[in-house]
């Protein structure tokens, strides 16, 4: 069956450092993959979005790769802030029809 | 450009008892979802509207949860009766692609739900 996989252990870092998510995921043939924010009691809200013929995308000081061989996405915050903690969400999309399923999400914090 | 409404923000109710949530999407949006978001979990999609048909609704527990949007632009949620395990946060997206090319997902800030 289709999996998403996402570090469900929070990461902690220190201000100023680069974050590092990972999203891996199994049975999938995404066309591509969507990252989105989401904080406590909020919606998510969309960050970025990377095809499956572009190996990298960068937006400010987030950065995602995508690499269809290892199945996976890596999501890069450089220079963190504490406004940048919470839970980010990977959703990889094998079809046309823009139906997103969400992995579980990795609770990120920024620590001054 | 206003955002996804969603009411009610909060709502608590006993097992076996009913509750509807409604969403209003962004003007213009042809395609809404209804998610459901357990505590410390991902969003599970439940089901997906291209105006006012249905797209996918194979994961919505239809013995118990309805949904419709009628003239493709409004949309309710139905839990009828609810049960423990339905309590969650319940999450309207709206997107303005659908059918064929990507798109980012608007979120409302979704519908809290406690069965007692």
């Amino acid at each position: 069956s289709q999996k998403i996989e996402q570090n469900s252990e929070a990461l902690n870092i220190q201000e100023g450092k680069t974050a590092t998510l990972t999203c891996n995921y199994t049975n999938y043939s995404p066309a591509y993959l969507q990252w989105y924010r989401q904080d406590p009691g909020r919606g998510p809200v969309f960050l970025l979005l990377i095809r499956e013929n572009e190996k990298e995308k960068r937006k400010e000081r987030l950065k995602v790769t995508f690499d269809t061989t290892l199945k996976q996405s890596l999501f890069h915050i450089t220079a963190s802030q504490p406004a940048d903690s919470a839970t980010y969400l990977c959703a990889p999309n094998n079809n046309a029809g823009n139906m997103l399923t969400f992995g579980g999400g990795t609770r990120l914090m920024v620590k001054p | 450009e206003a955002g996804v409404a969603q009411s009610p923000r909060y709502k608590i109710i006993e097992k076996r008892q009913s509750v509807a949530f409604w969403c209003n999407p962004i003007s213009g949006h042809a395609t809404l979802y209804w998610y459901q978001q357990i505590l410390g979990q991902g969003p599970k999609l439940l089901i997906q509207f291209q105006n006012n048909g249905v797209v996918d609704d194979s994961q919505l527990p239809k013995d118990r949860f309805s949904a419709e949007r009628l003239k493709g632009v409004d949309s309710t949620l139905k839990i009828q009766p609810a049960k423990l395990e339905d309590s969650a946060v319940y999450l309207c997206a709206s997107s303005m692609t659908g059918g064929g090319s990507p798109g980012e997902l608007f979120f409302g800030e979704g519908s809290r739900l406690t069965v007692l």
